[in-house]
């Protein structure tokens, strides 16, 4: 089984709809992180948490919000979507013991916002 | 603001031959760089991690470089084989402990021509 799941894998949805995408992890990682891919634009983070009580705003947070619900579970919803909100999202997890923060990537979410 | 850039954005090559993808960033506080392969359907597989006081890293046929005062990093892979087609990005991780990221660049799409 996949360490880090991503669901659902695909979702096509309209303006205005609210959408969350749900991320778990079976790696025992406090750390977990929120991001989108645009095509040119590289991967942007939205956001991370570092524990169940910590959670932080990345670079592009602005129309989204998470939940950390326990450790292993980390959800990203979008309140009310927007086209340009149309992007591959991934979650990934990170373990900082040893100096060697190594994130893990679940396979990735594609939202279509019509 | 740490960017990444990763030149070119596609490149195709023959079966066999070795190649070398580039990638280039501006803030040479990193605390270390690395190496993703990306394929369709999937999220990022971590190829390499070079830390900040390493000047290089190998996996069988991978060999990453890091050179933080030309802001440089390179991929090497020898004797490519048509497995190795996919998407490759570098990503560096700075910022203030606690608060690190990861700044991604935009990655090389990589085609090996059987």
């Amino acid at each position: 089984d996949a360490d880090v799941t991503q669901t659902p894998r695909n979702r096509i949805t309209k303006t205005g709809k609210r959408i969350m995408l749900e991320c778990s992890q079976t790696k025992g990682h406090d750390r977990m992180y929120w991001y989108r891919q645009d095509p040119g634009l590289g991967l942007r983070l939205i956001y991370y948490s570092f524990d169940v009580k910590d959670i932080n705003k990345g670079e592009i947070s602005d129309g989204y919000s998470v939940s950390r619900q326990a450790q292993a579970k980390f959800s990203l919803s979008l309140e009310s979507a927007i086209p340009n909100q149309t992007a591959l999202y991934f979650c990934a997890t990170s373990d900082p013991a040893g100096g060697v923060d190594t994130q893990y990537f679940g396979p990735g979410t594609r939202l279509t916002v019509l | 603001k740490q960017e990444v850039t990763q030149i070119p954005a596609a490149l195709s090559v023959p079966e066999g031959e070795n190649l070398v993808l580039n990638c280039s960033f501006t803030d040479s506080a990193i605390y270390n760089l690395q190496w993703f392969r990306q394929d369709p359907g999937k999220g990022l597989t971590s190829l390499l991690l070079i830390q900040s006081s390493q000047r290089e890293q190998t996996s069988g046929r991978l060999n990453a470089s890091l050179d933080k005062s030309s802001g440089r990093s390179t991929l090497y892979i020898a004797a490519s084989q048509p497995g190795d087609s996919a998407t490759y990005l570098c990503a560096f991780r700075s910022g203030n402990f606690g608060n690190e990221k990861l700044t991604f660049g935009t990655g090389t799409r990589l085609t090996i021509i059987p």
